[in-house]
């Protein structure tokens, strides 16, 4: 299994501004994934963090809006750029290992975010 | 993009109850995991099922898959306040190199 932390746990931002969150795992990890859950409602996947090269984003979100760094194969950062009350989730990242390994994701503890 | 549905939305029995959630999904799949959240917050790995297995048990959990009919079933069994939380299932394309995609949930509360 691996340990992921997230930072912030939760933050209040104000409408127009940015907020970067942090993901911080315990062990070299090939895949990271940000994931944001709206209020009530499921997972939905953001992008596939890829280290060495750009985020790959699924349909509906921008790199504009939801930039991505993969610095090193322990870390990554999300940001939610030009926020807006609409943005307000639970941020979530996840690891997996590669295949031939185990297959389970695990997730970090979230960041909750209110916009105002 | 294949998506997991969960059925019951919303289930709420007595505590010492058996509790069955249900899960379908669209597309083939490698995997099936299932997830529990308490109150917003991370996600708790519970168990994944592999495509070629057809039942698994962890503890008090018991998972089925029918890759036939789409579906998976979470049957928790001797029931517990601490049980209380949102189950989801979702499913990958396998290796770990996939995103998930997941199910709608069922929240499930346990009566004292």
């Amino acid at each position: 299994s691996a340990v992921i932390s997230q930072k912030p746990s939760r933050d209040i931002c104000q409408r127009g501004t940015s907020l970067t969150i942090q993901c911080q795992v315990d062990s070299q990890v090939t895949m990271m994934f940000w994931y944001r859950q709206q209020p009530g409602q499921s997972l939905t996947l953001i992008a596939t963090a890829n280290q060495g090269s750009e985020a790959t984003y699924e349909s509906g979100f921008v790199i504009d809006k939801f930039p991505i760094s993969r610095p090193n194969l322990t870390f990554s950062t999300l940001t939610v750029s030009n926020m807006s009350p609409e943005d307000s989730s639970i941020y979530l990242c996840s690891v997996g290992f590669p295949k031939g390994g185990t297959d389970t994701q695990y997730f970090g503890p979230g960041t909750r975010l209110t916009v105002l | 993009s294949q998506q997991g549905e969960e059925d019951p939305q919303a289930l709420s029995i007595q505590e010492g109850e058996n509790a069955t959630m249900n899960c379908s999904y669209k597309t083939s799949i490698n995997n099936l995991q299932w997830y529990r959240q308490n109150s917003g917050r991370g996600l708790v790995h519970l168990i994944l099922i592999r495509s070629n297995e057809r039942e698994k048990h962890s503890g008090r959990l018991r998972v089925t898959l029918d890759t036939s009919k789409k579906s998976s079933s979470l049957l928790i069994t001797a029931s517990r306040a601490a049980d209380t939380a949102s189950y989801f299932c979702a499913t990958d394309g396998g290796g770990g190199a996939d995103g998930l995609t997941f199910g709608k949930g069922t929240h499930l509360i346990i009566q004292p």
